[in-house]
């Protein structure tokens, strides 16, 4: 049973355009969430947080938005640029340890 | 160097080998943590350990040992595995036992197990 899923494997956009990722949560615990981005043959790099006590946090391109009673978030990167593509994860936690929904490949086109 | 560092970024073993996966961190952090990502599968949180100890085994098959010598290394034993097992493995370290915090990834395993 996945506490946190990214029901959308895939995102194709125009290189200028706005993305947007989503992901959804089951557990009411989770006071505390992040994005995490991806390049083959790397490892995951953080890239913006929120906490449960916010519903927006923005960083230069990257916005993410937390709607606690749908128990949903998403991330919005404006403008969209081909350096973005990549895999994106988004993650809880519930004080201890992160879980991770399946990923998100962004795919941005010039 | 800085950062998480994986060796060997690749291995290739079969069923009855022994081998060891190495992590080190140059960050300063004192928890650090294994994760399994199989093909189309969010990343699987394996083990993790604060200030050398062992807080969490996620219900992880005895086949993989993990050591954590001192905060800033980290190992895992491998025998006997299956090919199922074959996936990246990934190292993470942060400051705290994951409590809200970010975590910082090494660049995987690829491990194939024939």
């Amino acid at each position: 049973d996945q506490q946190v899923k990214q029901n959308s494997p895939s995102l194709s956009v125009q290189e200028g355009r706005i993305s947007i990722l989503n992901c959804d949560y089951t557990n009411s615990m989770f006071d505390y969430f992040l994005w995490y981005k991806k390049y083959p043959a790397e490892g995951p790099t953080f890239l913006i947080s929120i906490s449960s006590i916010k519903d927006k946090n923005e960083d230069g391109r990257f916005t993410v938005f937390l709607n606690k009673s749908a128990k949903h978030l998403s991330l919005h990167i404006v403008p969209s640029q081909p350096g973005d593509s990549a895999v994106y994860f988004c993650a809880a936690s519930a004080g201890n340890m992160l879980t991770f929904g399946g990923g998100t490949r962004l795919m941005v086109k010039p | 160097e800085t950062g998480v560092t994986q060796t060997p970024r690749h291995l290739v073993m079969g069923m009855t080998n022994k081998k060891s996966l190495k992590c080190e961190q140059h960050l300063g952090h004192n928890a650090m943590y294994w994760y399994k990502q199989s093909a189309k599968k969010p990343l699987e949180l394996m083990f993790v350990y604060n200030f050398k100890e062992q807080t969490e085994n996620n219900s992880v098959p005895s086949r993989f040992s993990p050591e954590c010598p001192n905060s800033s290394h980290l190992f895992l034993h491998l025998h006997t595995l299956q090919p199922e097992d074959s996936a990246l493995y990934l190292c993470a370290s942060s400051h705290d036992r994951g409590g809200g915090g970010e975590q910082f990834f090494g660049p995987g395993t690829r491990l194939t197990v024939l």
